[in-house]
């Protein structure tokens, strides 16, 4: 059975920086596409990053573009996503995804719970 | 970016009703379509991709259809576990978007 766990969220200053992980277990990690979407309280569904299966492709939104950095680390079955200089806009709930296949960035068979981040003084 | 814009915003239906959600593509997409359901506090789970293709183990009281750039999720026979907030998203091309979601409501 497939099972992504998110860990890593919580409160941080504006402007500071958050390391959340995804661990992922119940298939061949290193065989698909991984991503992060987040969801702001009370708002919709937005992505925000997407990594090849071995990790020298990566993908940005525009919102997060220079301050937030994907990775993955195969041998643990693990997709993090380094968050920098935070702001407001970025509290949301952070959902690690799983791609359909190696190739395949934006179809999200299976998801996480999700880790709440939230950027407040 | 490609923008998806989905109708309704929300919705009241019975147990048993026949629910229609309807998604529109401000370009072309081919099929690259999928929809998702949400319930509070729970994270999105895929019910269609590739606009018609329904995901293993979701009921098939859901399907999903495709004519042009408008896209449609049909729900026959909406069950009490179906009450929840719907969500497309275009796959075609990055950045990848989502529609506004659709909430569906006990009547």
């Amino acid at each position: 059975e497939v099972h992504l766990m998110e860990s890593g969220g919580g409160l941080v200053q504006p402007g500071g920086s958050l390391r959340i992980s995804c661990a992922a277990s119940g298939f061949t990690f290193s065989n698909y596409a991984m991503s992060w979407v987040r969801q702001a309280p009370g708002k919709g569904l937005e992505w925000v990053s997407s990594i090849s299966i071995a990790g020298g492709t990566t993908y940005y939104a525009d919102s997060v573009k220079g301050r937030f950095t994907i990775s993955r680390d195969n041998s643990k079955s693990t997709l993090n996503l380094q968050m920098n200089s935070l702001n407001a806009e970025d509290t949301a709930t952070y959902y690690c995804a799983k791609g359909l296949g190696p190739g395949n960035y934006y179809e999200w068979h299976y998801w996480g719970q999700g880790t709440l981040v939230t950027v407040s003084s | 970016d490609i923008q998806m814009t989905q109708s309704p915003f929300s919705l009241s239906a019975s147990v048993g009703d026949r629910v229609t959600i309807t998604c529109r593509a401000s370009q072309s997409i081919s099929r690259n379509l999928n929809w998702y359901q949400q319930k509070p506090g729970k994270a999105p789970k895929l019910l269609i991709y590739s606009a018609s293709s329904l995901q293993s183990g979701v009921p098939s009281r859901f399907s999903g259809s495709e004519s042009g750039t408008d896209f449609t999720l049909t729900i026959t026979s909406l069950q009490v576990e179906d009450f929840a907030t719907y969500y497309c998203q275009q796959s075609y091309s990055s950045p990848p978007t989502f529609g506004g979601g659709t909430k569906v409501e006990i009547e």
